[in-house]
C-alpha cells in the first residue's frame, strides 16, 4: 500500500525549532519529487517546499525561505523539513504529498500538528 | 491571500451540475501553467481530483471534470451527490512568485 506518514509535529515556543519526518512505503520513494503542504486552522491550502528526486533542488514558498529546510534521505525512504525562528503564523497540520508533475500530489499523509505558542 | 479566486461557497440539489471557476492571472493560469484540483473532506487529508487541467487520476469519477481557458480554470461536478460535500482547491504554478499556488477554496453543499 502506498503510504506516507508525518510524525514531529508539536508545541513550540516562538523562535524556536521543530523537525518534522515523513516516512515513505509502497512505492518507488527516489524516484519522486516530494512536497510539504500545510494548512493553517480553518484556513486553505498553502504549498511550502519540494526537493527533487535526488535531494538537488529545493524550492520554497517566500514566507518559510530562509527559515526551513526540507531534505530526504532516499536510503531511509523519508522526507524530512527542518523549521527554524518559528512564528505564531506557522501553525498549521503540516503534509507530506508525493509529487507526480507540475506540482500536482497525489499521495498525502494524515498530516502532524505545529503549534507555535508560547 | 491567494493569487487563485475561488467563490466561497457553491451549493447544489443531489444530481444537480455545480461548477467551480478559479480565476488567476497572466503570471499563473494565463502564463500556460497546469491547473490542478483537490477535494477536502472533513477532517481529511486533501485528494487529487483533477490534474493537468482536465485528467481524472483512476479511481475518481467521471461526475468530476476540468477545463482551463485563459486565465481561468473550472471544476464541474454533474450529479451531485451527498458524499461530494466538502472542500474543493485549485492550484498553480505562479511564475512571480516562483511557488505553487493554492485558490482559496471553495466548499459545496449539497441541499
Amino acid at each position: 500500500e502506498v503510504q506516507l506518514v508525518e510524525s514531529g509535529g508539536g508545541l513550540v515556543q516562538p523562535g524556536g525549532s521543530l523537525r518534522l519526518s515523513c516516512a515513505a512505503s509502497g512505492f518507488s520513494f527516489s524516484s519522486y519529487w516530494m512536497s510539504w503542504v500545510r494548512q493553517a486552522p480553518g484556513k486553505g491550502l498553502e504549498w511550502v517546499a519540494n526537493t527533487k528526486q535526488d535531494g538537488s533542488g529545493k524550492y520554497y514558498v517566500d514566507s518559510v525561505r530562509g527559515r526551513f529546510t526540507i531534505s530526504r534521505d532516499n536510503a531511509k525512504n523519508s522526507l524530512y523539513l527542518q523549521m527554524n525562528s518559528l512564528r505564531a503564523e506557522d501553525s498549521a497540520v503540516y503534509y507530506c504529498a508525493r509529487d507526480v508533475g507540475s506540482g500536482s500530489t497525489d499521495v498525502w499523509g494524515k498530516g502532524t500538528t505545529v503549534t507555535v505558542s508560547s | 491571500q491567494s493569487v487563485l479566486t475561488q467563490p466561497p461557497s457553491v451549493s447544489g440539489a443531489p444530481g444537480q451540475r455545480v461548477t467551480i471557476s478559479c480565476t488567476g492571472s497572466s503570471s499563473n493560469i494565463g502564463a500556460g501553467f497546469d491547473v490542478h484540483w483537490y477535494q477536502q473532506l472533513p477532517g481529511t487529508a486533501p485528494k487529487l481530483l483533477i490534474y493537468g487541467n482536465s485528467n481524472r487520476p483512476s479511481g475518481v469519477p467521471d461526475r468530476f471534470s476540468g477545463s482551463k481557458s485563459g486565465t481561468s480554470a473550472s471544476l464541474a461536478i454533474t450529479g451531485l451527490q451527498a458524499e461530494d460535500e466538502a472542500d474543493y482547491y485549485c492550484q498553480s504554478y505562479d511564475r512571480s512568485l516562483t511557488a505553487y499556488v493554492f485558490g482559496t477554496g471553495t466548499k459545496v453543499t449539497v441541499l
